[in-house]
């Protein structure tokens, strides 16, 4: 069965501070894996992934992921928080074994970068 | 993103009501999506289609229905809404043939957010 968990609802964080948003995953086979965010109103954006290769993983707005297979856990980190990065977060995995495309997704982490 | 529209955006209607969601994607992909949003929930997928003719249930597809009208549209139907089926709907489009290393990202649209009273 695949899973994804995200044990913390809520991060805070100070602006300039890093972040890291924690994501672990169960499959029965080899993972792909995936973050998402979400902006108030709008719908999930890509972030970035991991397939196969480094463990560091580089996406979008200066994020980047660390694959740790040992620990089954894909955590989103950056190095310095903007405000701008409040947001919903959401992993996801799927098992790349797998000919369906489904995604299966945590229940989400809000970010929340004061000032 | 644009590429992956909604429509409507925001919906409230009365318990009994038959209601559609409608997505239309430019992306060119073959695979489509439903999901619904819940607070604390994270997403959960009601249906998917890999092709006109390819539809299949996802984990909560009682009480919905869906339409591939075509390679770019997929529409989902509530047939009676309640009340618990008060959410935000998203669609996703992939398609392995694009994403790096046949990963088959998914992309989304934003989202309907419906009221069942």
């Amino acid at each position: 069965a695949q899973s994804v968990a995200q044990p913390e609802d809520q991060v805070n964080v100070a602006e300039g501070n890093p972040l890291t948003v924690k994501c672990t995953y169960s499959v029965s086979g080899n993972p792909y894996l995936f973050w998402y965010v979400q902006y108030p109103n709008r719908g999930l954006q890509f972030l970035l992934k991991y397939i196969t290769g480094d463990n560091l993983v580089k996406g979008s707005y200066g994020f980047e992921a660390e694959f740790n297979k040992s620990q089954t856990s894909f955590h989103l980190k950056k190095p310095s928080a903007l405000v701008s990065d409040s947001a919903l977060y959401f992993c996801a995995v799927r098992d790349r074994g797998s000919t369906l495309g489904r995604l299966y997704f945590g229940r989400g982490t809000q970010l929340t970068v004061w000032p | 993103d644009a590429d992956v529209t909604q429509t409507p955006r925001n919906r409230i209607t009365k318990t009994g009501k038959r209601i559609m969601l409608e997505c239309s994607q430019t992306k060119g992909h073959d695979r489509m999506y439903w999901y619904r949003q819940d607070p604390g929930l994270g997403l959960r997928l009601i249906y998917y289609s890999f092709d006109v003719k390819d539809i299949n249930k996802g984990e909560i597809s009682d009480g919905y229905s869906v339409s591939r009208q075509a390679q770019a549209k997929f529409s989902l139907s509530l047939e009676s809404a309640i009340p618990n089926q008060t959410a935000l709907y998203f669609c996703a489009t992939s398609d392995p043939a694009f994403s790096g290393g046949g990963t088959d990202t998914q992309y989304f649209g934003p989202g309907t957010r419906l009221t069942v009273l």
